[in-house]
């Protein structure tokens, strides 16, 4: 199966802060995926990676970045948190070829105060 | 820009009956994928549609997909509380890994 794992559950930073969201996948994925999702508003994808450092803008990249120096690991980086980025972060990968399923960590509720 | 349209996004229903939700996109596509998510939780895979007149089942819930209408259909058959969660529709972009998901659908079912 499977497994694609996010380093929080839960996390509660202050405003202006710098922080670092992580996430691992455990099936030699290329493509990484960051979301974020909100009441209302769906899913919105931020980054995407289809390789080692190697990375394209989503629909609302402001305010964020991502780093991949690894295959398996896709980080997503607030450069100084603001209330707004309050939200559920989901993760997800998928291959290449065959059928671009992607395939979703548990998620982490980042809570900027 | 690929648009997807899910209706409805609320849906209440009882215990036994059935029903439809619709997934419409806007741009030629032949990959679609159904998710299902619980309060709180992440988001899992239930279908994967690869090409026209694809109908897949599982349990209670059927997937089909109409590529030239751009609809899918996520059919429930006397549905059950077990049911209740919401369902989204996600379209692959004709070109890359992308995918755009619908608004998703709130399902409950009452007993």
């Amino acid at each position: 199966d499977v497994k694609v794992t996010q380093s929080s559950r839960y996390l509660v930073k202050r405003t202006g802060e710098k922080v670092f969201l992580e996430c691992v996948q455990d099936m030699d994925h290329e493509n990484m995926f960051w979301y974020r999702q909100d009441p209302g508003l769906g899913l919105r994808l931020i980054y995407f990676s289809y390789d080692v450092k190697m990375k394209e803008k989503g629909d609302i990249p402001e305010g964020y970045s991502v780093s991949r120096e690894k295959k398996e690991r896709f980080s997503l980086i607030l450069e100084s948190a603001s209330t707004n980025q309050t939200s559920m972060y989901l993760c997800a990968s998928s291959l290449w070829t065959a059928d671009y399923e992607q395939y979703f960590g548990p998620g982490t509720r980042l809570t900027v105060t | 820009e690929l648009k997807v349209e899910q209706n409805p996004l609320f849906l209440s229903m009882q215990e036994g009956k059935n029903y439809t939700i619709y997934c419409n996109y806007s741009t030629t596509s032949d990959r679609l994928y159904w998710y299902r998510q619980d309060p709180g939780k992440s988001l899992e895979s239930l279908f994967v549609l690869l090409s026209n007149g694809a109908v897949k089942q599982e349990g209670r819930l059927m997937a089909s997909l109409d590529t030239k209408a751009r609809l899918s259909t996520l059919h429930i058959t006397a549905a059950v509380h077990d049911l209740s969660a919401t369902y989204f529709c996600a379209v692959q972009e004709t070109s890359g890994s992308r995918l755009t998901f619908g608004e998703g659908t709130q399902l409950t079912v009452n007993p």
